[in-house]
């Protein structure tokens, strides 16, 4: 157990909609990242956070958006959903920006049908 | 931009074998390289990590050493077992952690008894 969860574990939904995933960091970890792992990409970095601010962007579409609040759990918001968006998506957390150790969540899939 | 090539799988061995996965990076500056593990259904596992040249990671058996001059960062163990079967993932970080980290496509190891 890595100390980051993540919820839900597992989301279907319909292309067009919105969806938000959920993530709380190791307890005293002030840096959030996520990540997509899909068959065809593999995983992406998409985007990160440190102490409430956006920190880095990666590969992340602009139907994407993620915030990360004062309590440091931080959401991805998807929206205008296509089937392309199936994945796993990892939420991982770190003491500080600069520590190169990250440690994952268990993800949470998402099914666009 | 930054890149991490890893031989592709599935690698089967039996029991006891001796494994090695290859793994070679393309970065900007001086990377930080790490192995991580994911068993199935399962997040990543931080397995080992290196941030300097020379310097050898290890835990559980693996060990990789960050070759710069090769820009190599090979993950071998002398004798494996069924339940180090599982994806393994190089990965590297640029910037000291301020960006998200760069993995491979991920090496399926399937070890039989």
């Amino acid at each position: 157990d890595s100390g980051v969860t993540q919820t839900p574990k597992h989301l279907i939904t319909a292309t067009g909609q919105r969806v938000t995933l959920r993530c709380s960091p190791r307890s005293g970890d002030l840096s959030v990242y996520w990540y997509q792992q899909s068959l065809d990409q593999g995983l992406q970095f998409l985007i990160q956070y440190y102490n409430g601010e956006e920190r880095a962007k990666g590969n992340i579409l602009e139907r994407f958006s993620a915030q990360q609040f004062p309590d440091l759990h931080s959401e991805l918001n998807l929206s205008s959903l296509e089937l392309g968006d199936s994945a796993l998506y990892f939420c991982a957390s770190s003491v500080v920006a600069s520590n190169n150790e990250q440690f994952f969540g268990p993800g949470t899939r998402l099914t666009v049908l | 931009g930054d890149s991490v090539t890893q031989m592709e799988g599935p690698v089967t061995l039996s029991e006891e074998a001796c494994l090695t996965i290859n793994c070679t990076y393309t970065a900007t500056g001086y990377p930080s390289l790490f192995w991580y593990v994911q068993y199935p259904g399962e997040g990543l596992q931080l397995l080992l990590k290196a941030t300097k040249a020379d310097d050898k990671g290890s835990n559980k058996g693996f060990e990789a050493t960050y070759r710069k001059e090769t820009t190599s960062f090979h993950l071998e163990k002398g004798s494996v077992q069924v339940s180090d079967s599982a994806v393994y993932f190089c990965a590297l970080s640029d910037r000291g952690g301020a960006d998200g980290l760069t993995f491979g496509k991920g090496t399926h190891l399937i070890i039989q008894p």
